[in-house]
């Protein structure tokens, strides 16, 4: 099963800063790269995804910046807000597989008023 | 209104006790899939169905099994539960990379 490896596990940050996500793949020609938002008691919705083929996708405060030569793609939530405390995932779609979605870790966001 | 819905939100159950939790979309897609949410808050594929009479294992293996005889339902059943089977279980559905997601079930077994 191709991983993906996100990092931190949990992060803090005061409102208005920037969080910063992290994650990175493995050796596979991937066709989306998309975020998850996670609120307590709720299942994890679609935030933002990019294609393979663009370096940045911004929306609002949400910027995903992709990296296809490291392998690595960030999540950055900017002017960060209370509202935003969640638990987010990256993750890998490959339309061919069948089970197409594979997730990272989980980061754990308290952005603090 | 197209959604997801999962029954019970919660359940509090015995070792041994079969239980069935339940999963139904209103959205007419033909994937769906049961995941696995342990406390660290990582996502185990356990089951998927690419349509009626279609399921397969997913990449964590689950004492549990699924059945997709209707479009719009996917029900996951324990036949014998035990503590080990404690956790969250999450239903999505959808192709493509947007997977909309149920609210879980949150599963406890004494």
């Amino acid at each position: 099963q191709q991983q993906v490896k996100q990092s931190p596990q949990s992060l803090i940050v005061q409102k208005g800063g920037i969080s910063i996500i992290n994650c990175a793949y493995e050796n596979t020609a991937f066709d989306y790269f998309p975020w998850y938002q996670q609120f307590p008691g709720k299942g994890p919705a679609l935030l933002i995804a990019i294609r393979p083929d663009v370096s940045e996708k911004k929306e609002g405060r949400f910027t995903i910046s992709f990296n296809k030569s490291a392998k690595q793609f960030s999540l950055h939530i900017m002017d960060s807000q209370p509202g935003d405390s969640a638990t987010y995932f990256c993750a890998t779609y490959l339309l061919v597989s069948a089970r197409q979605l594979t997730f990272g870790s989980g980061t754990q966001l308290t952005v603090l008023p | 209104e197209a959604d997801i819905y999962q029954t019970p939100r919660y359940l509090v159950i015995g070792t041994g006790k079969k239980i069935t939790l339940e999963c139904s979309q209103t959205m007419g897609h033909d994937k769906m899939y049961w995941y696995q949410q342990d406390p660290g808050m990582e996502l185990h594929l356990i089951h998927y169905s690419y349509g009626v009479n279609s399921t397969e294992k997913g990449d964590l293996s689950s004492e549990s099994t699924v059945s997709r005889i209707r479009t719009e339902h996917f029900p996951l059943t324990l036949e014998s539960a035990r503590p080990s089977h404690t956790s969250q279980y999450l239903c999505a559905s959808g192709g493509g990379f947007e997977q909309f997601f149920g609210p879980g079930t949150r599963l406890t077994v004494l």
